[in-house]
């Protein structure tokens, strides 16, 4: 079946912009997180959902949000952008039984901001 | 709350020599123990996990890890490198408390030489 599926791949924005940022979760798995890896942080979380609700939150502001829709599909949302937002964001969504502590990672998306 | 330490942030090799990366954990509560590896500009592939039973887990390409409770340690050992392990690996704990986070390690770089 297919992996998880993390839309878009690239993208460049400017500073104070917002951007949006989309997951699809392999089928029948409900908790879809997000990280975040940069070379100065390395691999973060930021927060994870599971049906339709925050379960889980980093150490990030405000500015970094997130949703979760009823097929499990979820969206990051960064608002007014900084340099630093500058990462791959990278989504993982895992099944809810006692194998799902096991998470699988999508290909990420990459964001510059310049 | 738990934390990861890979000791090796590079690990040069050559070809069919054997390599171990290290990983080390600590954390208040039970954990379970993933490796994943990194290619280049792409997301992350699990490449191994110690969820329960026997302590020694394996994957399909020739990489095993052990997980040692006395000694807080999960790790990844390869009796014969090839050019293609070429990659960066890191080590990741997740609390056995059904919520889905992540910490992982810094990484490691391993470079496979001719």
């Amino acid at each position: 079946k297919a992996g998880v599926t993390q839309t878009p791949r690239y993208l460049i924005k400017t500073r104070g912009q917002q951007v949006t940022l989309s997951c699809s979760p392999i089928s029948g798995h409900r908790s879809v997180s997000w990280y975040q890896q940069t070379p100065g942080q390395g691999l973060q979380f930021l927060f994870e959902y599971f049906s339709e609700t925050q379960r889980n939150k980093g150490n990030f502001p405000g500015r970094f949000s997130g949703r979760q829709f009823s097929n499990s599909r979820s969206e990051m949302n960064v608002s007014t952008l900084e340099l630093g937002d500058s990462a791959l964001y990278l989504c993982a969504s895992s099944a809810d039984s006692p194998s799902g502590n096991t998470i699988y990672f999508g290909e990420g998306s990459w964001l510059t901001v310049v | 709350a738990q934390s990861v330490t890979q000791l090796d942030s590079q690990v040069p090799v050559f070809e069919e020599a054997p390599v171990e990366l290290r990983c080390n954990y600590s954390s208040s509560v039970s954990v379970y123990l993933f490796w994943y590896v990194q290619y280049p500009n792409q997301g992350l592939q699990l490449l191994l996990k110690y969820l329960s039973g026997s302590t020694l887990v394996e994957s399909i390409n020739g990489f095993e890890a052990e997980f040692n409770k006395s000694q807080t340690s999960f790790h990844l050992r390869k009796p014969s490198v090839h050019i293609s392990d070429t990659a960066e690996y890191f080590c990741a704990v997740l609390k056995d408390t059904g919520r889905r986070a992540l910490t992982f390690g810094s990484g490691t770089r391993l470079q496979v030489q001719p």
